[in-house]
């Protein structure tokens, strides 16, 4: 299958401060790209659909100004957690879609 | 809107039970299902991948089942082990969308 890879695999960070996962598409080219959230015990949840060389489309009760996604080009995406708090800490995955959906690792945040 | 529930929500059997899990969602008009594994603090492992015009996939003693027009699809194991603990998740894909996850199903198999 397809490879997707996140960096970095997790982050400490102190409160205030900004926070970039960068999502690759190792081996194909994605148009589209997804930016999911889990908290501990749940499922995940979608933040954002990211397409390239467009906006990235938010989910109801998503801060864009506080989760920037930037999808560059057709193999990178990338969220920056901007201003980060304590309730940002939580397991962040991408996915790329190449018909189907091919995840990443994802990045541990914990916010101090 | 695209729903999914998994049922249960939570599972305990000993070593060596075949077990059943339960996925069903509420719009038929599917591309594809997905069940994954996800072992704590750790990423999604996709276990099988049913198209929609198919009726189950096999993956060693991984069994999944998609009954589209009923919305259900079944996740079964056999011969559990030690080493199956883990939340498995049920995604529905429906086609130029994301995929809706369901919440999942924490199993723990006893030694």
């Amino acid at each position: 299958g397809a490879v997707v890879s996140q960096h970095p695999s997790w982050v400490i960070c102190k409160s205030g401060t900004s926070v970039k996962i960068e999502c690759r598409s190792l081996d194909f080219q994605a148009t589209t790209m997804f930016w999911y959230r889990q908290f501990p015990k749940q499922s995940l949840m979608l933040m954002a659909t990211s397409n390239e060389g467009s906006k990235a489309t938010y989910e109801q009760g998503v801060e864009k100004d506080k989760f920037l996604i930037n999808h560059a080009s057709l193999t990178l995406s990338t969220l920056t957690v901007t201003s980060a708090h304590p309730e940002d800490s939580s397991f962040y995955i991408c996915s790329a879609r190449r018909v189907e959906q091919f995840f990443g690792p994802g990045t541990r945040l914990t916010v101090l | 809107k695209q729903e999914v529930t998994q049922i249960p929500a939570a599972l305990s059997v000993p070593e060596g039970e075949n077990l059943v899990l339960n996925c069903s969602f509420t719009d038929s008009a599917i591309y594809n299902l997905q069940w994954f594994r996800q072992d704590p603090g750790k990423g999604l492992t996709s276990l099988l991948l049913i198209q929609s015009s198919q009726r189950e996939q096999t993956s060693g003693r991984l069994n999944a089942s998609l009954d589209k027009s009923s919305g259900r699809s079944t996740l079964y194991i056999a011969a559990s082990q030690p080493g199956d603990s883990a939340t498995y998740l049920c995604a529905v894909d429906s086609g130029n969308t994301p995929l809706v996850f369901g919440k999942g199903t924490r199993l723990s198999v006893i030694a």
